[in-house]
C-alpha cells in the first residue's frame, strides 16, 4: 500500500519554463513533507520541505505548495535548469510515530530539463 | 568534511553468503537510518536508530540486523542474503530524530546483488 505516490515516473520540460512534480498522499497523520533531489550513482540530497501548518514554502527557485483536503503537495521550479535534471522523490513524516525522521517515499519523478 | 560514507560501493554475492555494509557519519549526528531502493519501490525503511545502543525497525526489517555501538557508525548486516535482498542500499543521518528542521543526509549508496 504505497502510502506516498508520485504518478508521473518521468516529465521532460523545456530549459526555462516551469516544472511542476506532484505528490499524493493517503495517511491523514503525515505533518511533514519533503523532495529530495537525486542524481545518478549518488545519495539523495534534501532541496525543501514543507510543515502542514503552512500551505506554500519558498526557496530561491523552488516552491513547495501544499494542500492538505487533497493530501496533494507539488514542487515547482522556475525557471527550470538543465542541471535540474534528476529523480525528484517526494517524502512524507508523522511527527506521532516518536520519530520524525522516518520517512515515507514516493516512488520518484525523473525530470529531463531539455535545451 | 565527509558527510555520509557508505562502504562498498558494489557487491556480488551468492545466495546464503552473510555480508555487513558499513555506514559512517562524521558530523556526529544522533539519527542514523538505512534505506532500500528497488526499482518502482521509491526508498523504503530497514532500520534505524535514534542514538549509540537504540536500534528500532522500519517498514522492511527482515533478513536484516543492524547494531549501534558509536555514534558515528551503523552497519547493516545480512546474516544469509536472498535473491529479494538485491537492491541499492542507502544509509543517513540527521541531527535528531526529533527534528524536522534538520534533514537528512544520505550516503552515496551500496549496489548490491544477490547471485
Amino acid at each position: 500500500d504505497q502510502q506516498v505516490k508520485q504518478n508521473s515516473p518521468s516529465l521532460s520540460v523545456q530549459e526555462g519554463r516551469i516544472s511542476i512534480l506532484n505528490c499524493d498522499y493517503t495517511n491523514s497523520m503525515f505533518d511533514y513533507f519533503l523532495w529530495y533531489k537525486k542524481y545518478p550513482a549518488e545519495g539523495p540530497t534534501f532541496l525543501i520541505s514543507i510543515s502542514s501548518i503552512k500551505d506554500k514554502n519558498e526557496d530561491g527557485r523552488f516552491t513547495v505548495f501544499l494542500n492538505k483536503s487533497a493530501k496533494h503537495l507539488s514542487l515547482h521550479i522556475v525557471p527550470s535548469q538543465p542541471g535540474d535534471s534528476a529523480v525528484y522523490f517526494c517524502a512524507a513524516s508523522a511527527t506521532d510515530t516518536g520519530t520524525a525522521s522516518k520517512l515515507t517515499f514516493g516512488t520518484g519523478t525523473r525530470l529531463q530539463v531539455t535545451l | 568534511n565527509a558527510g555520509v560514507t557508505q562502504t562498498p560501493k558494489f557487491q556480488v554475492l551468492k545466495t546464503g553468503q552473510s555480508m555487513t555494509l558499513q555506514c559512517a557519519q562524521d558530523m556526529n549526528h544522533e539519527y542514523m537510518s538505512w534505506y532500500r531502493q528497488d526499482p518502482g519501490m521509491g526508498l523504503r525503511l530497514i532500520h534505524y536508530s535514534v542514538g549509540a545502543g537504540i536500534t528500532d525497525q522500519g517498514e522492511v526489517p527482515n533478513g536484516y540486523n543492524v547494531s549501534r555501538s558509536t555514534t558515528e557508525d551503523f552497519p547493516l548486516r545480512l546474516l544469509s542474503a536472498a535473491p529479494s535482498q538485491t537492491s541499492v542500499y542507502f544509509c543517513a543521518s540527521s541531527y535528531s530524530g526529533q527534528d524536522h528542521n534538520q534533514p537528512q543526509h544520505f550516503g552515496d549508496g551500496t549496489r548490491l546483488s544477490i547471485l
